[in-house]
């Protein structure tokens, strides 16, 4: 079980870059590492996804190092509107396992930007 | 634009009433899943199920049941609530066979157990 860890609360300012990570010792090599963005009274939304080294998309950069056992999500120059919990999640949801399936979420990170 | 509904927003059930959270997608997804969320805990995996009338525990399954005869709904069940089912669930769909796609998520179901 690839248990994940991240901190409760970050604060920022707007313009800034604003960098969260998520550790997860017992990764599987199986597993990826998922990011999602949840707004109040809203379903979390998918952010960014990456297996290792770095990945880029229109609004984050997730970086993994070699061994993968933590994560690393990058908002450049956040705005009031990124305010937000952010989520790691990291493995795979697997067929005909009879049970336990494993899709650990961390307790997630609340991003408050500010003027 | 994938769109995950959830039957309802607002849910108040009373103790040992047999209680339906309701979920559909629109994309054709082959994955469903239902969690529920609570402070401090996170996003628990209760059920998941890849194609119709399969079905998966997750971490926390004690207490319900699911539901998959179409490939678009999948419902959870409780079949006696309880106090401690109060909670916010969420339902998610995502595509493909490899068990990493991204999943995409309905706005929840918040449901109070009187």
């Amino acid at each position: 079980l690839a248990k994940t860890t991240q901190p409760i609360s970050m604060d920022s300012y707007e313009g800034q870059e604003v960098n969260i990570t998520c550790s997860h010792n017992n990764i599987a090599t199986n597993d990826y590492i998922t990011w999602y963005q949840q707004f109040p009274s809203q379903g979390p939304r998918f952010i960014i996804q990456g297996y290792k080294t770095k990945v880029t998309n229109e609004v984050a950069s997730l970086f993994i190092p070699a061994d993968r056992k933590s994560s690393t999500l990058s908002l450049p120059r956040v705005s009031l509107s990124d305010t937000a919990v952010y989520y790691c999640l990291v493995g795979a949801h697997r067929r005909l396992t009879g049970g336990g399936n494993k899709l650990t979420f961390g307790t997630g990170t609340q991003l408050k930007v500010e003027l | 634009d994938v769109k995950v509904t959830q039957s309802s927003r607002y849910l108040v059930k009373r103790t040992g009433e047999k209680v339906f959270l309701e979920c559909v997608q629109d994309m054709d997804h082959e994955n469903m899943f239902w969690y529920r969320q609570d402070p401090g805990l996170g996003l628990r995996l209760i059920y998941f199920s890849y194609d119709v009338k399969m079905k998966e525990k997750g971490d926390i399954p004690e207490g319900y049941s699911v539901s998959r005869e179409k490939k678009e709904r999948f419902s959870l069940i409780l079949e006696s609530a309880s106090t401690n089912q109060t909670s916010m669930y969420l339902c998610a769909s995502s595509s493909g066979t490899g068990g990493n796609q991204p999943q995409h998520f309905g706005d929840g179901t918040r449901l109070s157990i009187l």
